[in-house]
């Protein structure tokens, strides 16, 4: 199994719309968890946090749910500008606090 | 806002040649991370480090790869013989200290071995 797995997608979306995906984490010892986005060829840049009761920015919605080791994250109201692909990321601190990286989830808004 | 500065943005090697990829973190952090990305797969991490020393590393960190701090500002991935695999995008991240897990990305650089 791996250990941040993610629907690759593409999630094709209307302008305006509300777009969800998920992921899973196969550590239940992972203990920090992050939503990065990434556009072609660029960095992976921070996006959020998730916090064990779910943490919103702006048109961000972010939720953990422990019990089941999966991360979520929605999107309101999608822009143009939200096109990317969303990496789930996971640290555990038993492991120098390196970050495991899912594959990423594409997610195209259109006009 | 501080960031993560990379050099060069773009190297082409031929295999064997030794290369050094710069880093310059955020001036306050004191946690430094190597990752790579080959085209078209997952975000890997290589090492990291703290207080002048490798605090964990990966399988794909062997003997061809070191790393260093070398003054109060850069820190270098140093590939010995370069191979035609090690061909990929190679970012640097930086953390904060403390309950500040959150990793902040450089630009990366483009490594192209021929």
């Amino acid at each position: 199994r791996k250990e941040v797995e993610q629907d690759p997608g593409p999630f094709n979306v209307p302008e305006g719309a509300t777009v969800a995906f998920n992921c899973t984490y196969s550590n239940s010892a992972s203990q920090s968890f992050f939503w990065y986005r990434q556009d072609c060829r660029k960095e992976p840049k921070l996006l959020m946090s998730v916090y064990s009761s779910g943490n919103e920015d702006g048109r961000f919605t972010a939720q953990l749910n422990r019990a089941s080791q999966y991360i979520s994250l929605l999107i309101r109201d999608s822009k143009l500008s939200d096109s990317a692909t969303y990496l789930c990321v996971v640290n555990s601190r038993a492991a120098g606090n390196k970050l495991t990286f899912g594959g990423g989830t594409r997610v195209l808004v259109k006009p | 806002e501080p960031e993560v500065t990379q050099t060069p943005s773009h190297q082409v090697t031929q295999m064997g040649q030794e290369v050094i990829l710069r880093c310059v973190p955020i001036s306050n952090h004191l946690y430094f991370y190597w990752y790579r990305q080959i085209l078209g797969q997952k975000v890997e991490f290589l090492v990291s480090f703290y207080n002048n020393e490798i605090s964990e590393k990966s399988e794909i960190f062997d003997d061809q790869f070191s790393v260093e701090r070398p003054d109060g500002s850069n820190f270098t991935l140093k590939i010995r013989s370069t191979k035609l695999e090690d061909s990929a995008m190679y970012f640097c991240a930086s953390r904060r200290s403390g309950a500040s897990y959150e990793q902040y990305f450089g630009p990366g650089t483009r490594l192209t071995v021929t």
